[in-house]
């Protein structure tokens, strides 16, 4: 069964930085994509970024590419999303989720963490 | 990038009803589209890909149809568990888009 783990809920303050994580598990972690996906209070699912851990192929969404980092550690099937500096507009529910190749380029979500919620509040 | 609307936006319904949910893209995703189910408080669950495939595990009363630009979710009789907000998103192009949601509620 595949499972993806999270990390738990963080509340920070702008300018902060924050690394949150996804913990992997029954399936090869490193042949498979996994990325995030972000829902602001309220609002519908924005893809931010994805990787490849084998080969470390990275591919982010436009509206997140420079925000964000995403990075694997293969040795422990686990995931992150970094920040070096929060804004309160970061606040939001992050989601981890295992993305599928579909189309030639596209990618949908077959299985999905149970979500950190970011707080940046002053 | 391609943009992609639901209707309706919100939708009352009663148990054992057949709904129907429309999700239109700018532009043509060919059969490149997966709809999710979210209940409150927990993560998105997929249900359909490639437009019509019904993902492991979901029960046969849901159904997808459509290409091109115009895709439908059906639920052929409502469930008390389905009571949800469901999602498109289109896997054509690099945007990779989600739709703004459709909540189904109870009437």
């Amino acid at each position: 069964e595949v499972q993806l783990v999270q990390s738990g809920a963080e509340v920070k303050k702008p300018g902060e930085s924050l690394r949150i994580s996804c913990k992997a598990s029954g399936f090869h972690f490193a042949t498979s994509w996994i990325g995030w996906v972000r829902q602001m209070p309220g609002k519908g699912l924005e893809w931010m970024a994805i990787i490849y851990p084998r080969v470390s192929d990275v591919r982010y969404s436009p509206s997140f590419q420079g925000q964000v980092t995403i990075s694997v550690d293969p040795s422990i099937s686990t995931a992150y999303l970094q920040w070096t500096s929060l804004k309160a507009s970061d606040t939001a529910i992050y989601y981890c989720a295992r993305p599928i190749s579909g189309s030639y380029q596209g990618f949908y979500f077959d299985s999905w963490g149970q979500g950190t919620l970011v707080t940046v509040s002053s | 990038d391609i943009q992609m609307t639901q209707s309706p936006s919100t939708l009352s319904a009663s148990v054992g009803d057949r709904v129907t949910i429309t999700c239109r893209a700018s532009q043509s995703v060919s059969s490149w589209l997966a709809w999710y189910q979210q209940k409150p408080g927990k993560a998105p669950k997929l249900l359909i890909y490639k437009a019509s495939s019904l993902e492991t595990g979901v029960p046969p009363r849901f159904s997808g149809s459509g290409s091109g630009t115009e895709f439908t979710l059906t639920v052929s009789s409502l469930q008390p568990e389905d009571f949800a907000t469901y999602y498109c998103q289109e896997y054509s192009s690099f945007a990779w888009t989600f739709g703004q949601g459709t909540k189904v509620e109870i009437k």
